[in-house]
């Protein structure tokens, strides 16, 4: 079974441009959630979705937003980008949710957005 | 405001000895604890796992406890080997928070041969 896959691997922008993360889950996996992760903050939660909802979202500013497809595959997209929003975007898949005990997540391996 | 930290960022070992990570957390509500690990590169993968109304799981070299009167959790590798080498997050979940995972910032074990 293929794993989670993310494209792309690596991006820069320059500030004020907007960007576009793209999130494949595990076959079968229908939740879908997405990190940030900075070198002093850890992995923060920024949005998780389920069947095409998001159920659940993190404390970040409105520029960060996303949606998951009919085929359970994800995008997210940041606006207006600033210094600060360079870091490594993690997407994670389920197959129903962390809420459900004791399923795991998969991590994909992450792209590295760099904002000049 | 930082639920789950890891206060200590880097972590040395000699090859098969004992490693021991260590995390607190503010949450007296989380219900369920878990290690991840990560190498460069990849993305974390999970590790172990441990119910709130538990104070030990083990799997394997890897075992974790838990202290929730003190808000304590350590992951214990023993014995520690140099493929061991990565990021530990430890992460937190609370039933009311719906799917989402609280991580702390991370220590960096690296194992000598």
């Amino acid at each position: 079974k293929a794993g989670v896959t993310q494209t792309p691997r690596y991006l820069i922008k320059t500030r004020g441009q907007q960007v576009t993360l793209s999130c494949s889950p595990i076959s079968g996996h229908r939740s879908v959630s997405w990190y940030q992760q900075t070198p002093g903050q850890g992995l923060q939660f920024l949005f998780e979705y389920f069947s095409e909802t998001q159920r659940n979202k993190g404390n970040f500013p409105g520029r960060f937003s996303g949606r998951q497809f009919s085929n359970s595959r994800s995008e997210m997209n940041v606006s207006t980008l600033e210094l600060g929003d360079s870091a490594l975007y993690l997407c994670a898949s389920s197959p129903t949710g962390v809420g459900v005990l004791n399923e795991k997540l998969f991590f994909g391996s992450g792209t590295q957005l760099s904002v000049l | 405001d930082q639920q789950v930290k890891q206060n200590s960022p880097s972590l040395s070992v000699q090859e098969g000895r004992i490693s021991i990570l260590n995390c607190d957390y503010t949450n007296s509500m989380f219900d369920y604890f878990l290690w991840y690990k990560k190498y460069p590169a990849e993305g974390p993968t999970f590790l172990i796992s441990i119910s709130s109304i538990k104070d030990k799981n083990e799997d394997g070299r890897f075992t974790v406890f838990l202290n929730k009167s003190a808000k304590h959790l350590s992951l214990h590798i023993v014995p520690s080997q140099p493929g061991d080498s990565a990021v530990y997050f430890c992460a937190a979940w609370e039933k009311s928070s719906g799917d989402k995972l609280t991580f702390g910032t991370g220590t960096r074990l690296a194992v000598r041969p």
